[in-house]
C-alpha cells in the first residue's frame, strides 16, 4: 500500500536551515508529482510546493519562494524540502503528499507529517 | 485564487445532514477536492473533481458544484466524522486550501 513517511523535523533557531525528507513506498515514485503542505499550530492547511515526476518544473507558494527548495531523488523514492532563513512563522507540521493525475492533478495520499519548531 | 470556506465550525448530531460550502475567487471549473483531517493523523482525500468519491470513502459523503461555488454534503453524520474538513482547488498553482470547517458532534 502507499506509504509516505516524513522525517527531519526538529527544533531550530531563527535564521537557520533544515531539510525535511519524505520517503515513499508502495507505488512507482518516479511517475508521480509530489507536494509539501504545512499546518501551523491552530491554523489550517497551507500549500507549499510541488515538484513534477521528472524533477521539473517546481512551483512554490509566495510565502516561501526563494527560501524553500523542493527536490527529489527518484532512485531513493524520496522528496525533500530545504528550508532556509527560517522564522518563527515557519513553525508547523510539514506534510508530504502524492499527486494523482486524472485530467487534472490533485493530492491523494498524505504522510503523517514532521514537526518543525523555530524558536530562540 | 482565494478559497472561502463556510462555516468555520458547526455542531451537529448523529444522523444530521451537514453541508459545507467553498467559494473560489474565480472560476476553477471542477478542479476541487475535499479532505478530512483528524488531529494527529494524515489528511484523507474524500472527493476530487468536485464530485468524484475517492475509493473506500463512504457514500454518505458527496460533492457538487462548478465554477466558483462548491459544496460538500454528509448525508447522515456518524460519530467518526468528527474532524476538520478542507476544500482545495487545483486549477492552477498555488493550489490553495480553504480555511477549514470544524465539525463537532
Amino acid at each position: 500500500q502507499v506509504q509516505l513517511v516524513e522525517s527531519g523535523g526538529g527544533g531550530v533557531q531563527p535564521g537557520t536551515s533544515l531539510r525535511v525528507s519524505c520517503a515513499a513506498s508502495g507505488f512507482d515514485f518516479s511517475q508521480h508529482g509530489m507536494y509539501w503542505v504545512r499546518q501551523a499550530p491552530g491554523k489550517g492547511l497551507e500549500w507549499m510546493a510541488v515538484i513534477w515526476s521528472g524533477g521539473n518544473p517546481q512551483f512554490y507558494a509566495d510565502s516561501v519562494r526563494g527560501r524553500f527548495t523542493i527536490s527529489r531523488d527518484n532512485s531513493k523514492s524520496t522528496v525533500y524540502l530545504q528550508l532556509n532563513s527560517l522564522g518563527v512563522d515557519d513553525t508547523a507540521v510539514y506534510y508530504c503528499a502524492r499527486s494523482f493525475c486524472a485530467g487534472d492533478c490533485h493530492l491523494d495520499y498524505w504522510g503523517q507529517g514532521t514537526l518543525v519548531t523555530v524558536s530562540s | 485564487i482565494q478559497m472561502t470556506q463556510s462555516p468555520s465550525s458547526l455542531s451537529a448530531s448523529v444522523g444530521d445532514r451537514v453541508t459545507i460550502t467553498c467559494r473560489a475567487s474565480q472560476d476553477i471549473s471542477n478542479s476541487l477536492a475535499w479532505y478530512q483531517h483528524k488531529p494527529g493523523e494524515a489528511p484523507k482525500l474524500l472527493i476530487y473533481a468536485t464530485s468524484r468519491l475517492e475509493s473506500g470513502v463512504p457514500s454518505r459523503f458527496s460533492g457538487t458544484g462548478s465554477g466558483t461555488h462548491h459544496t460538500l454534503t454528509i448525508s447522515s453524520l456518524q460519530p467518526e466524522d468528527f474532524a476538520t474538513y478542507y476544500c482545495q482547488h487545483y486549477y492552477s498553482t498555488p493550489q490553495t486550501f480553504g480555511q477549514g470547517t470544524r465539525v463537532e458532534i
